[in-house]
């Protein structure tokens, strides 16, 4: 009955390792995104697919990739972990991805990259 | 300046009391107004959107100055379940769909 899933909700892994995060979302909606929230607290978005097309990617390393399988899966591999990667990481979803729509969240992963 | 700044707080109220928010943000082309709420280790949910005439739900109010490009959120009547983080949240600047979040200002409510 979740509507957006995430696995894992922890992630405990050393520097240099490759580690992927998987999200799936079973509202029907076209557009998932990406977020990261550090020990600030802030809530930063990374990307945004709308019906399996790349249509958000802001300022991120490179390491960093998502992949969106069909409109209802959004997954994000990361390479060579890094220290400052340790954040919550939020996958969210909404309808259209219109500037009006509601944003539905997953239950976040929490990174700790030793 | 930040794009979108909210006090981080906390503040600290007793049950009962009524407590407001404010939120400002820099880019006036700005189309949609949101406030989220997200509890200690959970996920953001939202709390409302906000409309330019102003809109309530509850012992919630949220309204939105355009001319001082800021939004608020007040409360009424402050339960403990009311303590968490508020987030507010400003979208669609320029033809952007892009997303901003306030750091959130963390609400305590006390016995």
């Amino acid at each position: 009955d979740t509507a957006v899933s995430q696995t894992p909700k922890y992630l405990v892994t050393q520097m240099g390792n490759d580690k992927s995060i998987k999200c799936e979302q079973n509202l029907g909606h076209d557009t998932m995104y990406w977020y990261k929230q550090d020990s600030k607290k802030f809530l930063k978005i990374m990307f945004s697919y709308n019906n399996k097309e790349l249509i958000i990617n802001e300022t991120v390393p490179n390491r960093f990739s998502p992949k969106s399988p069909d409109k209802a899966h959004l997954n994000l591999h990361i390479n060579s972990l890094e220290l400052g990667d340790s954040a919550v990481y939020f996958c969210a979803s909404s309808h259209s991805g219109d500037s009006s729509d509601t944003q539905y969240f997953g239950p976040g992963t929490r990174l700790t990259v030793l | 300046r930040k794009e979108v700044e909210q006090d981080p707080g906390p503040f600290n109220v007793p049950e009962g009391a009524t407590v407001a928010f404010n939120c400002t943000y820099s880019n006036s082309a700005s189309q949609s107004f949101f406030w989220y709420r997200q509890d200690c280790r959970k996920e953001p949910k939202l709390l409302m959107s906000v409309y330019s005439s102003g809109n309530e739900d509850g012992r919630f109010t949220a309204q939105l100055n355009r001319a001082s490009q800021y939004i608020s959120l007040l409360i009424r009547d402050s339960k403990l379940s009311d303590s968490a983080t508020y987030l507010c949240v400003v979208n669609g600047a320029g033809g952007s769909y892009i997303p901003t979040f306030g750091r959130g200002t963390s609400l305590i409510v006390h016995p």
